[in-house]
């Protein structure tokens, strides 16, 4: 069955450092992915997403994701992190079931330390 | 405003009873969704609309749970005889058009609480 795996629950990052969030997906054919991320009492946010083409996909608030199908992962970075990023970070994969129904992981919890 | 939106944004309600949530989504968005958020069971698709019509209801965890959207807007998910494993975060999202790859825009939730 098609899943994605979020492996880390909780990180902290400290302010200014570098970011990266780990997702890992399973899905026969070539994957629609997503990154969405949830500030607390708020919906989700779409950062970005990859469909085909250029493996690098640059998002929103500076965000990037690298798409590596030998690794099926779709890994999300950020090179500065800053406080407002706290919050968590959900992974989802965009199945082609005759409409899009998105399969998310558990999601990770950033946290920004000063 | 310009985005999702649902309301109630908080609900608590007695076993037994119930609910009706309301999604109304992006203007001229033909696509709604349901999903709910729950602790044991992370984000999960419930029922998603193309117009008025609903053509999978797979995720729809029991037939406790229906859901209905009129003039291809606003759209309500009912739970009937709420039972506490239905307490959750019930997010709705809507896109342009059911195609794969359309974004899918969130509201903000109702966090419903079954006591």
């Amino acid at each position: 069955a098609q899943s994605v795996t979020q492996p880390d629950i909780h990180i902290t990052v400290s302010e200014g450092a570098s970011l990266e969030l780990r997702c890992n997906y399973s899905y026969g054919a070539t994957p629609y992915l997503f990154w969405y991320v949830q500030s607390p009492g708020q919906g989700l946010q779409l950062l970005l997403k990859y469909f085909s083409g250029d493996t690098l996909v640059q998002g929103i608030k500076g965000f990037e994701a690298e798409f590596k199908r030998s690794q099926s992962s779709f890994n999300l970075r950020k090179p500065s992190v800053h406080w407002s990023d706290a919050a968590e970070y959900f992974c989802a994969v965009g199945l082609n079931t005759g409409f899009q129904k998105l399969v998310f992981g558990t999601g990770t919890r950033l946290l920004v330390s000063p | 405003g310009a985005g999702v939106s649902q309301s109630p944004s908080n609900k608590v309600t007695e076993k037994g009873k119930d609910v009706e949530l309301r999604c109304d989504p992006i203007s001229g968005h033909t696509a709604l969704y349901w999903y709910r958020q729950s602790l044991g069971q992370g984000l999960e698709f419930l029922i998603y609309f193309q117009g008025n019509s609903a053509p999978d209801k797979s995720g729809l965890p029991s037939d406790r749970f229906s859901a209905e959207r009129t003039g291809g807007s606003v759209s309500t998910l009912t739970i009937q005889r709420t039972q506490q494993e239905d307490s959750a975060v019930y997010l709705c999202a809507s896109s342009l058009v059911v195609l794969v790859g359309e974004t899918q825009y969130f509201g903000p939730g109702t966090r419903l609480l079954v006591l």
